[in-house]
């Protein structure tokens, strides 16, 4: 049981270039959530989703997009990598939704955006 | 809008000292308020999760109160052990499609 996997741990890229942040999960939760956490700050919730081809925005949606085409993986895409976009992606699922059981987070993706 | 609030930013205590972090609320109608323990370089681990109805929670050392009408919660660590160095973030939830806001953390180093 590996729990939520992310995949790359760190990556640079250079401003408008594009890349794909992998999460999986292996617990069958059906929900998924991207957040970011920028230096000394909390965390933000970027999209989520509650199955398997159902998204939607969270608080700091622009410049990502985000698909489920199944219940394990919820890959995030960033279209034109802007500095702006430099911080730890994390990715977390739960069982029964939002904040109502506990998430479960992977370990983090360190991207700088140069 | 919540807004959750955390201070001290950082804290040094010795170990096997006891210690209170806090965490504070604008929104008292709360869900639910969490906290989370995040290492270095690591994800967020879930410590405790406190219902609106209820006043505290407790794992092992750790004691969670949540006292809504004042809009605060604390997390007490009893006799702190240099393991407990971490950062820690509480998250308040406000229920329906809103997304859990979290604080920016207490960063704890207990000194051997």
């Amino acid at each position: 049981n590996a729990g939520v996997t992310q995949t790359p741990k760190f990556r640079i890229l250079k401003i408008g270039q594009s890349m794909t942040l992998q999460c999986a999960q292996d617990m069958n939760h059906n929900y998924m959530y991207w957040y970011r956490q920028d230096p000394g700050m909390g965390l933000k919730l970027i999209y989520y989703s509650v199955g398997a081809g159902i998204t939607d925005k969270g608080e700091v949606p622009n410049g990502y997009n985000v698909s489920r085409s199944t219940t394990e993986d919820f890959p995030l895409r960033l279209e034109l990598a802007a500095p702006s976009q430099t911080s730890v992606y994390f990715c977390a699922s739960n069982l029964r939704g939002l904040a109502t059981d506990t998430q479960y987070f992977g370990p983090g993706t360190r991207l700088t955006v140069l | 809008k919540q807004e959750v609030t955390q201070i001290p930013a950082a804290l040094s205590v010795p170990e096997g000292e006891n210690l209170v972090l806090n965490c504070s609320f604008t929104d008292s109608a709360i869900y639910n308020l969490q906290w989370f323990r995040q290492d270095p370089g690591k994800g967020l681990t879930s410590l405790l999760l406190i219902q609106s109805s209820q006043r505290e929670q407790t794992s092992g050392r750790l004691n969670a109160s949540l006292d809504k009408s004042s809009g605060r919660s604390t997390l007490y660590i009893a006799a702190s052990q240099p393991g407990d160095s971490a950062t820690y973030l509480c998250a308040a939830w406000n229920s329906g499609n809103t997304p859990l806001v979290f604080g920016k953390g207490t960063r704890l180093s207990v000194i051997a």
